[in-house]
């Protein structure tokens, strides 16, 4: 079967870094995304990586290792806005999207 | 980045009454549109996906004569709840990805479904 795992639960210090873990097992794999959803809210585009390494964009990094089926999202000078829940995502074989639970991460001042 | 408007972003609705839901791509063709619902603090749960002119193929558990997906245009995709009841109260969420190879998929807004 297909799995995406993380960890469920997160806080950390305002002004902080924070690490967000993801493994994954899917058929196939033709990238991996994160995503930043606030409650009540659709998700919004934080990262792609498809190839091994890290990418960084601002105060936000994303991870990966394909022979490992990992990943991370390395969050740099926490804000309280950072405050929400970030999704894991694999594209698999077949180009389907297979969604993590999520991480909420709460920052405290 | 591409835009994808989701319409209407909140709807009360009665019991048995039907609703529906556009999906908009209004910057690119949208070949294919992604549909799904989450419950609160759940993860997103694919519903099905719908490619411009053939029918969506729906994920096991979804009933598709509940669920209408209608994707007529490469820029339109509707989702129709019919028949609702309070059990479908849900927040429903739009993605689409154009056919130029992007993997991105798009969200739109989403919509906060309440059946009284």
């Amino acid at each position: 079967g297909q799995n995406i795992d993380q960890p469920t639960e997160m806080t950390a210090t305002e002004g902080a870094i924070v690490q967000i873990n993801c493994t994954y097992q899917t058929s196939g794999f033709n990238g991996l995304f994160w995503y930043q959803q606030h409650a009540g809210e659709a998700p919004t585009f934080l990262s792609y990586n498809v190839l091994d390494g890290l990418e960084e964009k601002g105060r936000f990094s994303s991870f990966l290792s394909r022979s490992k089926g990992y990943s991370y999202l390395l969050l740099k000078e926490l804000q309280m806005k950072d405050s929400a829940s970030y999704l894991c995502a694999v594209l698999d074989s077949n180009y389907q999207l297979i969604w993590g639970a999520g991480t909420k991460l709460i920052i405290k001042p | 980045g591409a835009v994808v408007s989701q319409h209407p972003s909140r709807v009360i609705c009665k019991s048995g009454t039907s609703v529906k839901i556009e999906c908009r791509s209004l910057d690119f063709q949208a070949t294919t549109m992604f549909w799904y619902r989450q419950f609160p603090k759940q993860s997103l749960m694919l519903m099905a996906t719908s490619n411009e002119g053939s029918k969506a193929t729906y994920e096991q558990g979804v009933e598709k004569d509940k669920f209408l997906i209608n994707h007529a245009s490469l820029t339109l995709s509707t989702l129709t709840v019919t028949s609702a009841h309070p059990e479908d109260s849900s927040f429903y969420i739009c993605s689409a990805r154009d056919g130029n190879g992007d993997t991105e998929a798009f969200f739109g807004q989403g919509t906060r479904l309440t059946v009284v």
